[in-house]
């Protein structure tokens, strides 16, 4: 079955600071990786995306992930942190079999200093 | 108006109350589903409809009842609920009903019960 897991709950960083969130998978073939960000009370918008190719990802607002096999990682960076990147991000994995949908983690909570 | 949409975007019901949520997409997407966040847990994937047909029951109570008429409307019938159903409920839409695409989400219902 696939599952996927956030290992940090919640992550304090500088703004200015570089950023890298956690995510592991499990899934027995090559999986479809998404990381995306929730703000307070509102829904889910997609950051980015990995289905093939090129490991390394890029997303909106200046994030990108990078894809490592061996690892069964999926791990979501960004150079400089801004105050409004402060939100809740969340790693999903699917596959393209027939009758499946999206599998969440638990989600990563980003504060942003001063 | 673009993208997916829930109504209402917040609700208080009485246990013995019915009620409905609405979502409706505007992407032209085959495929909705029905997502349940409640505090400190992962996104818990409800119901899948794929053409209209559901997909996918992740064993969810009958208090809770789905009903899609048709791919650009999907609802979630209330009733008789339990103070623990309190949670933030989102609508997604996709263009298939598999974990290859990305899923598009509406900005949710927050869903007391008291």
């Amino acid at each position: 079955a696939q599952s996927v897991t956030q290992p940090d709950i919640h992550i304090t960083v500088s703004e200015g600071a570089s950023l890298e969130l956690r995510c592991n998978y499990s899934y027995g073939a090559t999986p479809y990786l998404f990381w995306y960000v929730q703000s307070p009370g509102q829904g889910l918008q997609l950051l980015l995306k990995y289905f093939s190719g090129d490991t390394l990802v890029q997303g909106i607002k200046g994030f990108e992930a990078e894809f490592k096999r061996s690892q069964s990682s999926f791990n979501l960076r960004k150079p400089s942190v801004h105050w409004s990147d402060a939100a809740e991000y969340f790693c999903a994995v699917g596959s393209n079999q027939a009758g499946t949908a999206l599998i969440f983690g638990k989600g990563t909570t980003l504060s942003v200093s001063s | 108006e673009t993208g997916v949409t829930q109504t209402p975007r917040h609700l208080v019901m009485g246990m013995t109350n019915k009620k409905s949520l609405k979502c409706e997409q505007h992407l032209g997407h085959n495929a909705m589903y029905w997502y349940k966040q409640s505090a400190k847990k992962p996104l818990e994937l409800m119901f899948v409809y794929n053409f209209k047909e559901q997909t996918e029951n992740n064993s969810v109570p009958s208090r809770f009842s789905p009903e899609c008429p048709n791919s650009s409307h999907l609802f979630l019938h209330l009733h008789t609920l339990q103070p623990e159903d309190s949670a933030l409920y989102l609508c997604a839409s996709s263009q298939t009903g598999t974990g290859d695409t990305e899923a598009f989400f509406g900005q949710g219902t927050r869903l007391t019960v008291v």
